[in-house]
């Protein structure tokens, strides 16, 4: 069993629309959470970091569940722009550990 | 500018061969990692280093070695390619986690551009 676990996708929504992607964790002892963006061919790149108070950057904001073991993204006003695969990540003892991806199109 | 810099976009080997591919970071980062990533697997760690001439095993190490030196390099050897290590190789880096075991944004992984290594 995968240490993160996501939904694969694709999300397809408009423009404008407000999307949420879930993701879960298996160790209960997972030290910090990440949300990372990866456009097709480039290498992933840190989009925010998950506060266990839930944190807010822009139209982007992340939750963290430590009970049921899951994290949260959800992006209000989906820009084309923001078409890309999201990797959750959590990082335990100096090693990270990465889900699948979640796959979002933003169409006009 | 941070940067973390691979010295092969594009390579293609042959069976058998042994593989270099290098990393290199300008930021003074004590934490270096290999990935590979895959189609539906996503990324998953080869070797990992906390220091120089430190490493550890990742959950997929078998077929692969690491050399690190130097605190800003560190190199993923395949002794042997084969087919099935047909893949995008990721090199990352970090800073070492305070001693609490938190993290923040300031401890983002930093990724090289990757790798994308056929193996005929």
């Amino acid at each position: 069993r995968k240490e993160v676990e996501q939904d694969p996708g694709p999300f397809n929504v408009p423009e404008g629309a407000t999307v949420a992607f879930n993701c879960t964790y298996s160790n209960s002892a997972s030290q910090s959470f990440f949300w990372y963006r990866q456009d097709c061919r480039k290498e992933p790149k840190l989009l925010m970091s998950v506060y266990s108070s839930g944190n807010e950057d822009g139209r982007f904001t992340a939750q963290l569940n430590r009970a049921s073991q899951y994290i949260s993204l959800l992006i209000r006003d989906s820009k084309l722009s923001d078409s890309a695969t999201y990797l959750c990540v959590s990082f335990f003892l100096n090693k990270f550990y990465f889900g699948s991806g979640t796959k979002l199109n933003v169409k006009p | 500018d941070v940067k973390v810099t691979q010295s092969s976009r594009y390579l293609v080997k042959r069976t058998g061969e042994k593989v270099f591919l290098e990393c290199v970071q300008d930021m003074d980062h004590e934490n270096m990692f290999w990935y590979r990533q895959d189609p539906g697997l996503g990324l998953r760690l080869i070797y990992f280093s906390y220091d120089v001439k430190m490493k550890e095993k990742g959950d997929i190490p078998e077929g692969y070695s690491v050399s690190r030196e130097k605190k800003e390099r560190f190199s993923l050897i395949l002794e042997s390619a084969s087919t099935n290590q047909t893949s995008m190789y990721l090199c990352a880096s970090s800073r070492r986690a305070r001693p609490s075991g938190k993290l923040s944004g300031y401890n983002e992984q930093f990724f090289g551009p990757g790798t994308r290594l056929t193996v005929l």
